[in-house]
């Protein structure tokens, strides 16, 4: 199986300021036959299920902000966010679908500092 | 607008069965392969399994494997699973998702979940 594992497991950032979202996996989601990562980040707020911000590791999905944004390749992938609003305030989780079983990152809460 | 509904969750007993249901709407749901991912109180997310879009092909986390069966009716646009042998570890809240309109196997659309939780 592919371990997802993303880092700091919690960050508190002050509004207005940058935050980092790291996202390790165990093996390669790079696919070589197209060039894609198959790696997609969601947020969660308290009492709603996910949503998808960034797919194929730095495509945004229709609707959300361009403050959002994910990069990374092969291993290793990042969410930023540029600028950050109080709305952004949630648990964040990276997730590989290169391969079943898909897996999740245990997921990182970000919180206003 | 796409709209996904679960139900058929509540409270069971250990080794009893429930059956989750997904209603569909907004798309079309015979082109979409379908998802149950689950997350238990306070915890992350686990996927479950994966149906595809004919419902030929069927696929489970190692965790199920041989107690969960999932399904699909195309011409009422409904995702089933059906969950047997029940444990406590398998309460959760349970979530139907879409795959993405833009390809592989992340998920642009989830439901609201159904909570099934396992306990004598």
């Amino acid at each position: 199986d592919i371990v997802m594992t993303q880092s700091p497991d919690s960050l508190a950032v002050s509004l207005g300021e940058r935050a980092t979202i790291n996202c390790k996996s165990s093996q390669s989601v790079l696919y070589s036959s197209n060039s894609k990562n198959y790696l997609a980040w969601y947020q969660q707020k308290p009492g709603q299920p996910p949503k998808l911000l960034i797919y194929w590791a730095s495509t945004r999905e229709s609707g959300v902000p361009d403050r959002f944004s994910g990069s990374g390749s092969g291993t290793d992938f990042t969410l930023t966010i540029s600028s950050l609003q109080a709305e952004d305030v949630a648990v964040y989780y990276c997730q590989q679908y290169y391969t079943t079983p898909l897996t999740f990152g245990q997921g990182t809460k970000l919180q206003i500092k | 607008e796409v709209q996904l509904l679960e139900s058929g969750g509540g409270l069971v007993q250990p080794g009893g069965s429930l059956r989750l249901s997904c209603a569909a709407s907004g798309f079309t749901f015979s082109n979409s392969g379908m998802n149950w991912v689950r997350q238990a109180p306070g915890k992350g997310l686990e996927w479950v399994s994966s149906v595809s879009g004919s419902g030929t092909s069927t696929y489970y986390a190692d965790s199920v494997k041989g107690r969960f069966t999932v399904s699909r009716d195309n011409s009422e646009n409904t995702l089933y699973l059906q969950m047997n042998s029940l444990r406590a570890e398998d309460t959760a809240v349970y979530f139907c998702a879409k795959d993405a309109r833009s390809g592989g196997s992340c998920y642009d659309n989830w439901g609201q979940g159904t909570l099934v939780t396992v306990s004598s």
